[in-house]
């Protein structure tokens, strides 16, 4: 079946450094994205979406891209600090309003 | 601003008991969900409400059961726990059903089933 997933389960990065966290989906007809992060023994907190209508949008220190030719999103963390330690996970919007998640990739800042 | 708050925290229940998770939220929100997150994984849907009265299954319905009699509120039953339901659930709510919004989560409820 159509889902979404991660490229990496683990990315270990250097604080200071640029972070990127890709995701793969698969259905062509989702038309809305978002990236979620969740911290340990929270739950996922919104970080930023985008629509299929557009390539790239642009937040806080992070920019998502996407790709609807090879059905790939990206989420880039400018100058990566440790808060920014935690589990992200990417999500697409079903035909019938329900979101499906990525199995999420574990982020780790050094110091 | 308390959003969207789940109650209990941790739970620990015998193979055969039933319980109810309660969710709750302050935000006017048409739409909630259940999710539940298992090690290595995403969140799985389990049920959703795109409003008052009512409800549908989602990904992994088996075993849980919800209603929605008020906007706020969005309980998931669990009717006779077992091993395979340990987990963490969280409940979200959106501002519609249209699926094109963020969806506000929950802290989470860890529950064990020994």
């Amino acid at each position: 079946g159509e889902s979404v997933g991660l490229h990496l389960p683990t990315l270990s990065v250097q604080e200071g450094d640029n972070s990127i966290i890709n995701c793969a989906y698969s259905n062509s007809a989702s038309d809305y994205f978002i990236w979620y992060k969740q911290e340990s023994g929270k739950g996922p907190q919104f970080i930023i979406d985008i629509r299929s209508n557009m390539d790239k949008r642009q937040g806080q220190r992070v920019t998502v891209l996407l790709n609807k030719t090879v059905k790939h999103l990206s989420l880039q963390i400018a100058a990566t600090q440790p808060g920014d330690s935690a589990v992200y996970f990417c999500a697409e919007n079903q035909s019938d309003y329900k979101l499906s998640f990525g199995a999420g990739t574990t982020v780790t800042v050094r110091a | 601003n308390a959003g969207v708050t789940q109650t209990p925290k941790f739970q620990v229940l015998k193979t055969g008991q039933s319980m109810t998770l309660q969710c709750a939220q302050d935000m006017n929100h048409e739409y909630m969900s259940w999710y539940r997150q298992d090690p290595g994984m995403g969140l799985r849907l389990i049920h959703y409400s795109v409003g008052a009265g009512i409800t549908d299954q989602g990904e992994v319905p088996n075993g849980y059961n919800v209603s929605r009699s008020t906007t706020e509120d969005f309980p998931l039953r669990l009717l006779s726990a077992a091993p395979s339901q340990t987990s963490v659930y969280f409940c979200a709510s959106s501002p519609n059903s249209q699926g094109n919004t963020e969806a506000f989560f929950g802290q989470g409820t860890r529950l064990t089933v020994v």
